[in-house]
């Protein structure tokens, strides 16, 4: 049965600061893994989507990266900005029963100005 | 183009009492979600649809939950009758096929007194 954690629970930096949020995940078979955000009372929005056979993917001030074998992916934000303040969730999709997706708990997230 | 639309936004019902909630996805979306999160929690996935057909609905309590997809487009998700412990944030999603990028509506904040 697939897993996934997230560390830490909850973040507090001050603005400008680089930082990674961790997630792991107990089955390596995965499909593809994806990180979500999610801003208080709404839903969630893709950032990043990482395939099985990739090893990082990038978009703007965010980089993912994912390491099957270990069963790990970070979430590095660079230049953190007040708006970056949301709840990041990561979400493994697995190779078999690939149409399932299971999401993490999630790391609240607060850049302080 | 519109985003998945769900309504209501917020629904406080005692114990008991019936609640439905409706989503609409987006237009052309074949599949679609309803998943419950709790506080501090990742989605957990209810049911899912391929067209009008509930093709994963192993974690709907079928006791007091059902859910249906009339002509493939909206849905609705029903709770009768309504225990404390459904307290949480219905979340409705949608994607082209169950393969593709999920696409998140708002939620529905349920409170059961």
């Amino acid at each position: 049965k697939q897993e996934v954690t997230q560390i830490p629970a909850a973040l507090s930096v001050p603005e400008g600061e680089n930082l990674v949020l961790n997630c792991s995940f107990t089955d390596s078979a995965i499909y593809n893994l994806q990180w979500f955000r999610q801003d208080p009372g709404k839903g969630l929005t893709s950032l990043l989507l990482i395939q099985s056979s990739q090893r990082e993917q990038t978009s703007g001030r965010l980089n993912a990266s994912l390491d099957k074998s270990s069963g790990r992916s970070t979430l590095y934000i660079a230049a953190s900005q007040p708006g970056d303040s949301a709840t990041y969730l990561c979400a493994v999709r697995r190779k078999t029963s690939y149409d399932k997706v299971i999401f993490g708990p999630g790391t609240s997230l607060s850049v302080i100005p | 183009e519109a985003g998945v639309v769900q309504s209501p936004r917020y629904k406080i019902i005692e114990k008991k009492q019936p609640v439905a909630f409706w989503c609409n996805p987006i237009s052309g979306h074949n599949t679609l979600y309803w998943y419950l999160q709790n506080l501090g929690q990742g989605p957990e996935l209810l049911i899912r649809y391929e067209n009008e057909e509930a093709v994963d609905d192993s974690q709907l309590p079928k006791d007091r939950f059902s859910a249906e997809r009339l002509k493939g487009v909206d849905s609705t998700l029903k709770i009768q009758p309504a225990e404390l412990g459904d307290s949480a944030v219905y979340l409705c999603a949608s994607s082209p096929d169950s393969l593709q990028t999920q696409y998140f509506g708002p939620g529905t904040r349920l409170l059961v007194l």
